[in-house]
């Protein structure tokens, strides 16, 4: 493990849940990031948080909205998705914003 | 904003042979490079990266190469091995502030025993 890790690992939805996904990292990193990842696509940057504050947002639908209580934890929490949203959800860290160090992502369906 | 282009979308190899994977990149001011390995069903990880300031940077069998004018970058692999395959990304941004890393869009490297 790279000391960072995301839950859960699998996760089907239907449009009308709520859930939230979950990233923890031990490294002292004090970055975080949310990205997806759909298939034959460029890995796609959510969101940035530096120090617990939100520095990125990339025009990212209000249906997802993260949250990142400490430097640690992050976040993201999704209600009335579309099954567009289907994808992986990566969490990544960094120091000072360069060499990331991923999760494992969150393979999600939305039905 | 940024924009890369990585070629070839996918690259089968005899094992033992060499693989070459090229991202070129729009912005000028884009100073750090860095290339990703995710083997499948596994995370990215990060397995080089170079800086605009050097032109080369080797680490042992997986090398990077930099051209600022034409802006373009190259990932060669020598000596391929079947754990190599894996799908490659590359990124650029300008340095501090990965908020603008732009990521290729992936290049599957087979290599074939």
């Amino acid at each position: 493990e790279t000391g960072v890790t995301q839950t859960p690992r699998h996760l089907v939805m239907g449009m009308t849940n709520k859930k939230s996904l979950k990233c923890e990292q031990h490294l002292g990193h004090n970055a975080m990031y949310w990205y997806k990842q759909s298939a034959k696509k460029p890995l796609e940057l959510m969101f940035v948080y530096s120090l617990e504050e939100r520095v990125e947002n990339n025009s990212v639908p209000s249906r997802f909205s993260p949250e990142c209580p400490n430097s640690s934890h992050l976040f993201l929490h999704l209600h009335t998705l579309q099954p567009e949203d289907s994808a992986l959800y990566l969490c990544a860290s960094s120091r000072g914003f360069e060499k990331l160090f991923f999760g494992s992502g969150t393979q999600l369906s939305v039905l | 904003g940024e924009n890369v282009e990585q070629h070839p979308s996918t690259l089968s190899v005899q094992e033992g042979d060499s693989a070459v994977i090229k991202c070129t990149y729009s912005d000028s001011a884009s100073n750090y490079f860095p290339w990703y390995k995710q083997e499948l069903g596994k995370r990215p990880q990060l397995i080089i990266d170079i800086r605009s300031n050097v032109g080369e940077k080797k680490d042992q069998r997986i090398a990077v190469t930099l051209n600022k004018t034409a802006k373009h970058f190259s990932l060669h692999i020598t000596e391929t091995q079947p754990e190599d395959s894996a799908v490659y990304f590359c990124a650029a941004s300008f340095s501090g502030s990965a908020r603008q890393l732009t990521f290729g869009s992936g290049t599957q490297l087979t290599v074939l025993p």
